[in-house]
């Protein structure tokens, strides 16, 4: 069965620390997207990244910084973690090309609490 | 760039059919989708539509895609309590990889 693995489920940090949530996939997907979710705000995208080394901005990306070392793994670092960060937040991958039939494929998502 | 709009919430009673609407402006997206979110978990592709499509029938979820209008509705009929989740709907756009996700429906089912 294909998936995108999250590394945790439930995360709580302290301000200022730096954290790394980490995505998986094993699915050989060329592109994988790194996206916050809030209530009423729907699903804002902060960054992505097409290939192995690369990566581009999103929406919100401001806070944030992004790893691909491995074409399976993306991850999000958040550089000195502050309150407005408690997030619910998910990854995602899909295949190189137009988005087609098979749209994105999620992670269970990890439930970031900065205190 | 693409926007993609949603009501937050529907509530309907076990049985009914549900009709979740969706308004995107993006006319040159190629494929529109529906996912489904349950309490605590990821989203989960429910059904997609391809913009050369007008509706697509799939079990108790139909969609329907109006192009003119840029709307698109998901109906799920003899709605369970199953059914109780947040519904996003999402654009592809034109020529890029990304999908523009709406801010979700919370579908709410009451006995």
């Amino acid at each position: 069965d294909v998936k995108v693995t999250q590394s945790s489920r439930y995360l709580v940090k302290r301000t200022g620390e730096k954290v790394f949530l980490e995505c998986v996939q094993d699915m050989d997907h060329e592109n994988m997207f790194w996206y916050r979710q809030d209530p009423g705000l729907g699903l804002r995208l902060i960054y992505f990244s097409y290939d192995v080394k690369m990566k581009e901005k999103g929406d919100i990306p401001e806070g944030y910084s992004v790893s691909r070392e491995k074409k399976e793994r993306f991850s999000l670092i958040l550089e000195s973690a502050s309150t407005n960060q408690t997030s619910m937040y998910l990854c995602a991958s899909s295949p190189s090309g137009l988005t087609g039939a098979g749209g994105y494929t999620f992670g269970s998502g990890t439930r970031l609490t900065v205190v | 760039g693409e926007d993609v709009e949603q009501s937050l919430f529907l509530s309907v009673r076990e049985g009914d059919s549900s009709v979740i609407n969706c308004t995107y402006t993006d006319s040159s997206s190629t494929y529109l989708y529906w996912y489904k979110q349950e309490p605590g978990a990821g989203l989960q592709l429910l059904t997609y539509i391809f913009s050369n499509m007008d509706m697509k029938q799939d079990q108790r979820l139909t969609v329907l895609l109006n192009k003119k209008d840029k709307h698109l509705s998901l109906r799920i009929a003899d709605t369970q309590t199953g059914d109780s989740a947040i519904y996003f709907c999402a654009a592809s756009t034109g020529t890029a990889s990304k999908l523009t996700f709406g801010t979700g429906t919370r579908l709410q089912v009451t006995l």
